[in-house]
């Protein structure tokens, strides 16, 4: 079993849908949890961190940690065409190194 | 402040060539990563160093990939002899080496071996 799973299916939302991503984990230790988005032909570049459970939200982003069911979600309000990208899952234990796991990403297409 | 930077932006190669990637990690940046990305796999870590000491090569799909961090502020990956299962888009990232820090990637280096 891989340590983070993330359904690497494309996912196609009118503008101003709301897109709903997640990844399930492993490896309980981890309680560091990241989203990183990936613009065509870029660097992944962090959007949202989040520590242990809980929600955090950050304009029309929202991350949800659900560590007893080793579950987390991302949250797209009133999706824009500029949010047209991959989003990787990624986290982390809080112990010795700092290696993330990642998961594979998610394609999203907002059409206009 | 410059965020990772990372040479050549692209490369195409033939098989059989030496490849070099090199990296400039964030000024200040202790952990440096490489990362390797293709459609089939997504991203996975090659190697990372602390303090410019390799920590862990898991990742290193052969003996034919080998990476360097002289400085703090310079690293290469280099790919020799290169072969067309090895194109990809290779990242390198940096961060700081505390808890709860995360990682910054560079714009990386789309390579296509011949």
């Amino acid at each position: 079993q891989k340590e983070v799973e993330q359904d690497p299916g494309p996912l196609s939302v009118p503008e101003g849908a709301i897109v709903s991503l997640n990844c399930t984990y492993s490896n309980s230790a981890f309680q560091y949890f990241m989203w990183y988005r990936q613009y065509s032909r870029k660097g992944p570049e962090l959007l949202m961190y989040t520590y242990s459970s809980g929600n955090k939200e950050d304009g029309r982003f929202t991350a949800q940690v659900d560590k007893s069911s080793k579950y987390i979600s991302l949250f797209i309000r009133d999706s824009q065409p500029s949010d047209s990208a991959t989003y990787l899952c990624a986290m982390r234990a809080p112990y010795g190194n700092n290696r993330l796991a990642f998961g594979k990403g998610n394609q999203v297409v907002v059409i206009p | 402040d410059a965020g990772v930077i990372q040479s050549p932006r692209h490369e195409v190669t033939e098989m059989g060539q030496e490849v070099t990637l090199r990296c400039k990690p964030i000024s200040g940046h202790n952990s440096l990563f490489w990362y390797r990305q293709t459609m089939m796999r997504g991203l996975e870590l090659l190697i990372y160093f602390n303090n410019n000491v390799p920590i862990d090569d898991s990742g290193m799909p052969e003996d034919r990939f080998s990476a360097k961090m002289p400085n703090a502020s310079f690293s290469t990956l280099k790919i020799q002899p290169s072969e067309p299962r090895d194109s990809a888009v290779y990242f390198c990232a940096s961060s700081l080496l505390a808890l709860g820090e995360t990682q910054y990637f560079g714009p990386g280096t789309r390579l296509l071996v011949l």
